[in-house]
């Protein structure tokens, strides 16, 4: 079966840095995104890998293995503001995307 | 800013109604979807379309219906509701050409049965 694996909640401190990990088995790949969710709002874009390495975008970066099923978001210098929900996806091969649950991320001041 | 507009954003009705949301977006994009999120839950995908007169099933489509007459428009309608329909429902669109564009999603309906 397809299933994408990511932590139900992490906590960081202000300032510091933090790697989120999504593990993901999907029926054939054709790209791995990340998505931002605050609370009561809509996903939005944050990053797309379909190469093995990292991209990096700002303070957020994502790393993408293909061979381990893995990937992960890193995001640097946390502000209060990146408290939100970061959702892991993975596109099969009929590029339909299949969704984690979601890693609650709580920045503490 | 994404330009996908969702309404009503919140919705409270009894049970046997039957409920249209709608979902506009001024883009031109060809692709367009419905997930349904409950909290701390994946999105799971309801219905979607690649273009007008294009509609398809996804996980979770056997109590719900969609059209998709104009590249705009693409309500999502249940014939009638039922508790279990208590959620959230996310649209989005997305570029049509090649297959990796990112989703734009919208605000989001969330409806109450009763």
């Amino acid at each position: 079966g397809q299933n994408i694996d990511q932590p139900t909640e992490m906590t960081a401190t202000e300032g510091a840095i933090v790697q989120i990990n999504c593990t993901y088995q999907t029926s054939g790949f054709n790209g791995l995104f990340w998505y931002q969710q605050h609370a009561g709002e809509a996903p939005t874009f944050l990053s797309y890998n379909v190469l093995d390495g990292l991209e990096e975008k700002g303070r957020f970066s994502s790393f993408l293995s293909r061979s381990k099923g893995y990937s992960y978001l890193l995001l640097k210098e946390l502000q209060m503001k990146d408290s939100a929900s970061y959702l892991c996806a993975s596109m099969d091969s009929n590029y339909q995307l299949i969704w984690g649950a979601g890693t609650k991320l709580i920045i503490k001041p | 800013e994404a330009d996908i507009y969702q309404t009503p954003r919140y919705l409270v009705i009894g049970t046997g109604k039957k409920i249209t949301l709608e979902c506009s977006q001024t883009m031109g994009h060809d692709k367009m979807y419905w997930y349904q999120q409950d909290p701390g839950m994946e999105l799971h995908l309801i219905h979607y379309s690649y273009g007008v007169n294009s509609t398809e099933k996804g996980d979770l489509s056997s109590e719900s219906t969609v059209s998709r007459i104009r590249t705009e428009h693409f309500p999502l309608t249940l014939e009638s509701a039922r508790p279990s329909h208590t959620s959230q429902y996310l649209c989005a669109s997305s570029i049509g050409e090649g297959h990796t564009g990112e989703l734009f999603f919208g605000e989001g309906s969330r409806l109450t049965v009763l």
